[in-house]
C-alpha cells in the first residue's frame, strides 16, 4: 500500500464548478501537508502549504486536512479552463524536509 | 520568488553514456533534491543533499550519483544510462529552517536510447 493515495483522474468538470480533490495518507506522523500544480511540460509550483488539521483559504483555493481520518482536499472555486492542470499533494513529518507526494489527479475544465 | 533554473529543458542520450543533469537555485537554500517522476508513480526522491558536499540517498538511488560542490549548484549523474532512466527529472530547494515547502525547477526530459 502506498503511504499517499490519489486518484489520478482524469477529473473532467464545466467552467465554474467547484472541485474537490483529494488524498488520503496512512502515516499519522505526517504533519505539513502541502498542495502542488503541475501544467504540461513544466514543474510543480506551491499552491497551498497547512501545518497540522483545519482548513486555510487563498482566493478561489481552500485547503483541508483532517489529521483523525488521514485525509486533505483541496477545493477550487469558480473553475477556470486556466485551472487545467495536475494537482499533486504532499506531506512531511515533523523532522526533516523530504517530502512524499501522491501521484497526482489530472483536471480538466471545459469552457 | 525562488528560481529553480535546470539546465536542459529535452536530452537525448544513448544506453552507457554518462550522463549530467545540473541544477543551479538562486535563493541560498541549504537544502536540494533530484527527483524523478513518471506516470502512475509520481514523484520519487533519488538523491538530497542538506549542504555543500553532502548527500543522502533518496527512495531509488541505484544507478545515481549526486554532487553538490557549491551551495547554489546540484548535479545529478547517471552513471551509465539506460533505457529504463528515460523519465522527467526535477530539481527542488528548500531552505534549512522549519519544514518549509520545496521549489522546483521545470524538469529535464530525459530520454535514453
Amino acid at each position: 500500500q502506498k503511504e499517499v493515495e490519489q486518484d489520478p483522474g482524469p477529473l473532467s468538470v464545466p467552467e465554474g464548478a467547484i472541485v474537490s480533490l483529494n488524498c488520503t495518507y496512512s502515516n499519522s506522523a505526517f504533519q505539513y501537508f502541502m498542495w502542488y500544480r503541475q501544467y504540461s511540460r513544466k514543474g510543480p509550483e506551491l499552491l497551498m502549504y497547512t501545518y497540522s488539521s483545519g482548513n486555510k483559504e487563498d482566493g478561489r483555493f481552500t485547503a483541508q486536512v483532517d489529521k483523525s481520518s488521514k485525509y486533505i482536499s483541496l477545493f477550487i472555486r469558480d473553475s477556470q479552463p486556466s485551472d487545467s492542470a495536475t494537482y499533486l499533494c504532499a506531506m512531511s513529518g515533523p523532522y526533516g524536509n523530504k517530502l512524499v507526494f501522491g501521484a497526482g489527479t489530472i483536471l480538466r475544465v471545459k469552457s | 520568488d525562488v528560481k529553480v533554473t535546470q539546465s536542459s529543458r529535452y536530452l537525448v542520450k544513448r544506453t552507457g553514456e554518462k550522463v549530467f543533469l545540473e541544477c543551479v537555485q538562486d535563493m541560498d537554500h541549504e537544502n536540494m533534491f533530484w527527483y524523478r517522476q513518471d506516470p502512475g508513480l509520481g514523484l520519487r526522491l533519488i538523491y538530497f543533499s542538506y549542504d555543500v558536499k553532502m548527500k543522502e540517498k533518496g527512495d531509488i538511488p541505484e544507478g545515481y550519483s549526486v554532487s553538490r560542490e557549491k551551495k547554489e549548484r546540484f548535479s545529478l549523474i547517471l552513471e551509465s544510462a539506460s533505457t529504463n532512466q528515460t523519465s522527467m527529472y526535477l530539481c527542488a530547494s528548500s531552505p534549512q529552517q522549519g519544514n518549509q515547502p520545496q521549489h522546483f525547477g521545470d524538469g529535464t526530459r530525459l530520454s535514453i536510447l
